[in-house]
């Protein structure tokens, strides 16, 4: 399966701090994207690393791509209580996404 | 702007019915798909298009019928409801579809919760 896994499925941390997400796959990707779920709601997409980028920033958000471990993270800095939701990785392959079960971080204020 | 819009977001249905999740999206987006999202699975593809009139199944696409005869919608329709297909329906959206070369994020609706006694 090309389907990503995300690690912690869980994870609570307080306001103010970071919170760090990380995804495997398992095939070789044209791009991996990151998406975040509020309950209840839709996925809303975070940000794109191509396969031959190394790192991203956008905002609080910092994505790392290494592909000869078929690793990502997502790195959340000064967490607050708004970022409690799923979290979930993206792997492009071909013309479709395939997505992991997502971490859910709570952010406690 | 109202992005993508999917109806019902609740319906309970009995096994053996019919019904018919309406997608619609107006940002003229030519790819648009439909995920099912079980609680410790993730979100798994059931059918997608790549334009009006084409239309190809996904990973999990037992069960279920679609089709795209404009590029504004793109309905996802239950034959007869079994109860291993109550789950959350989410349908999404881009401009081209993903591959190599395209960069466009999915855009989602905030789905429809189906069960199915």
């Amino acid at each position: 399966s090309q389907q990503g896994e995300e690690d912690p499925q869980a994870l609570s941390i307080q306001e103010g701090e970071n919170a760090t997400m990380n995804c495997s796959y398992k095939t070789s990707i044209n791009n991996l994207q990151w998406y975040r779920q509020n309950s209840g709601r839709g996925l809303v997409h975070l940000i794109l690393i191509r396969s031959n980028e190394r790192e991203k920033h956008s905002g609080r958000l910092r994505v790392t791509l290494d592909t000869s471990k078929k690793s990502s993270s997502l790195l959340i800095t000064a967490s607050r209580a708004a970022d409690t939701a799923s979290y979930f990785c993206t792997e492009t392959s071909g013309s479709r996404l395939t997505f992991g079960e997502g971490t859910q971080l709570t952010v406690n204020p | 702007n109202a992005g993508v819009t999917q109806t019902p977001k609740f319906q309970v249905l009995k096994t053996g019915q019919s019904m018919t999740l309406q997608c619609a999206q107006d940002m003229n987006h030519e790819y648009m798909s439909w995920y099912r999202q079980d609680p410790g699975m993730g979100l798994r593809l059931i059918h997608y298009s790549v334009g009006a009139g084409i239309t190809d199944q996904g990973e999990v696409p037992n069960g279920y019928n679609v089709s795209r005869s404009t590029t504004e919608d793109f309905p996802l329709r239950l034959l007869s409801a079994a109860p291993s297909q109550t789950s959350v329906y989410f349908c999404a959206s881009s401009y081209s579809p993903p591959g190599q070369f395209s960069n466009q994020p999915q855009h989602f609706g905030d789905g429809t919760r189906l069960s199915i006694l």
